[in-house]
C-alpha cells in the first residue's frame, strides 16, 4: 500500500512568513508523529496525535508552532512568523502500534 | 529522560565485508523498544530492525542483526555482506513501552554515516 506522504517536499520562506506542511499518513494508522531534523542531526520529537487528539506537544519549540489533525487522518504542521532557526527537515511518521513509518520529509529553508 | 549515544560519526566498509555500528542508551525503564533506522541520501527514513527489551533473543533481518546487551545498555547493529546500497546514515532509536492509550515518541541518536566502498 501507499506509504506516508508529505508535501511540499521543499519550501523556501522569507523570514516572517507563515508556512503549512502537510502529512498524509498510512491509511488506518491511529498514531501520527512530527519530528524536526536539523542538518547532520537525528530527528527530534515535536508532537504526537492519536486519531484527532493531540496527546503530546511537549516538543514544539515555541508558540509559533501549531499542529492539527482534525479528522484523525491528514495532519498539518503550521509555523507562524518563520525564523532562520526554523530551517530544518520536518518528518512525519505514522504507526499502527510500536513501529513508526516515516514520510520523505519537507525541507524548509528560511531566508 | 532517555538518551541515545552513537559514538561513531562515520564508518567505512569494503563491499561484501562486515561492519558493526555501536549504540548505547540510558534509561530507567525495564521494558522498551530499540530500533535501527536507515536514512539514505534521498532522506526517507527506513526501518532496518527492531528489538523488544523483554526478548533475550537478538533480532535478525536477513543481513542485519543486533547484539542487544540489556545490562550494559548496548544495542549494536551488524551488517553482513555489505552492499553499495547500504550506504546511508544509520540512526539508533529508543521508545518506551507502547500503550494503547498513548503512543510514545522515538528518541534518536546523532547517527553514524556509513560508506560502503566498491
Amino acid at each position: 500500500g501507499a506509504g506516508v506522504s508529505q508535501s511540499p517536499r521543499y519550501k523556501v520562506a522569507k523570514r516572517g512568513q507563515d508556512v503549512a506542511l502537510r502529512c498524509d499518513p498510512i491509511s488506518g494508522h491511529v498514531s501520527l508523529f512530527w519530528y524536526q531534523q536539523a542538518l547532520g542531526q537525528g530527528p527530534e520529537f515535536l508532537t504526537y496525535f492519536q486519531n484527532e487528539a493531540q496527546l503530546d506537544k511537549s516538543g514544539l519549540p515555541s508558540d509559533r508552532f501549531f499542529a492539527e489533525r482534525p479528522e484523525g487522518s491528514v495532519s498539518t504542521l503550521k509555523i507562524q512568523r518563520t525564523q532562520q532557526e526554523d530551517s530544518a527537515v520536518y518528518l512525519c511518521a505514522s504507526s499502527p502500534r510500536e513501529t513508526q513509518y516515516f514520510g520523505p520529509g519537507t525541507r524548509l529553508l528560511v531566508l | 529522560a532517555q538518551t541515545v549515544t552513537q559514538s561513531q560519526p562515520e564508518m567505512s566498509v569494503q563491499e561484501a565485508e562486515t561492519v558493526t555500528l555501536s549504540c548505547t542508551y540510558d534509561t530507567s525503564e525495564n521494558n522498551y523498544y530499540l530500533f535501527w533506522y536507515k536514512q539514505p541520501p534521498s532522506r526517507q527514513m527506513i526501518l532496518v530492525i527492531r528489538q523488544e527489551a523483554y526478548k533475550q533473543q537478538n533480532a535478525t533481518e536477513n543481513r542485519f542483526s543486533v547484539n542487544f546487551q540489556k545490562a550494559a545498555k548496548s544495542f549494536s547493529l551488524k551488517i553482513s555482506d555489505s552492499q553499495l546500497g547500504d550506504t546511508a546514515m544509520y540512526f539508533c532509536a529508543f521508545m518506551k513501552t507502547f500503550m494503547e492509550s498513548s503512543g510514545d515518541k522515538l528518541t534518536f541518536g546523532t547517527g553514524t554515516r556509513l560508506a560502503v566502498r566498491p
